[in-house]
């Protein structure tokens, strides 16, 4: 068990279909992360929250839409997807802010198929 | 952020210690080395990180050489369940560009009886 819940566990969208991931930590992180990991590749950074403001994205398309309702939610908004964007995308949370060496905790992803 | 440079495989026996090396010749003086796992199907799991000195904790040891140009994870009595992809990853820790904190190809460890 983990203590970044990430939902739905496993996901199969269309390539007309919205959908939404969600991440939620309960630890009073400050920063929340996105990325996605390709089969057999290592985690790909895509966005970074920091106090709830987007700090990074690594030139991500706007077919991914991210969200930070609040400092313990996370959403990543799917749109118009390509069969290649299937892979599994992980969500983290660190501490954040003054303890910015603070490690990463990560969900177990959420397992996306785009038919 | 400095990049590394890890062996793509290694094989250890269950009860021995596992010496896994990672070499960051370009690290700078403000970044970190951390060490991450992953096993198969899950999330990455933080295992260690240090600035200069040696750490320790109940996963592992991490031994910094004095000049930082590498280091060596310990996992001191490997188990069956230690098998999994372990990443060596330099970062200033930041959330900002400064410092993100980016996956290399790691080490594939594989434990056997």
């Amino acid at each position: 068990d983990t203590e970044v819940t990430q939902t739905p566990k496993h996901l199969v969208m269309g390539m007309t279909n919205k959908k939404s991931l969600k991440c939620e930590q309960h630890m009073g992180h400050r920063a929340m992360y996105w990325y996605k990991q390709k089969a057999k590749k290592p985690p790909e950074l895509m966005f970074v929250y920091s106090y709830e403001k987007l700090s990074i994205n690594e030139s991500v398309p706007s077919r991914f839409s991210p969200e930070c309702p609040n400092s313990s939610l996370l959403n990543l908004h799917l749109h118009a997807l390509q069969p290649e964007d299937s892979a599994l995308y992980l969500c983290a949370s660190s501490q954040g802010g003054y303890s910015y060496n603070s490690p990463l905790h990560f969900g177990n992803g959420t397992r996306l198929t785009v038919t | 952020d400095a990049k590394t440079t890890q062996p793509t495989s290694m094989d250890c026996a269950e009860g021995r210690a596992a010496n896994l090396p990672c070499n960051h010749s370009t690290i700078s003086g403000n970044e970190y080395v951390y060490w991450y796992r992953q096993i198969h199907s899950q999330g990455p799991q933080y295992i260690i990180h240090g600035l200069k000195n040696n750490e320790t904790n109940e996963m592992a040891s991490l031994i910094i050489t004095e000049d930082r140009k590498s280091s060596t994870l310990i996992l001191p009595h490997a188990t069956l369940r230690d098998t999994a992809v372990y990443y060596c990853i330099v970062s200033r820790g930041a959330t900002d560009s400064w410092g993100k904190l980016q996956f290399g190809a790691g080490t594939q460890v594989v434990v056997t009886p």
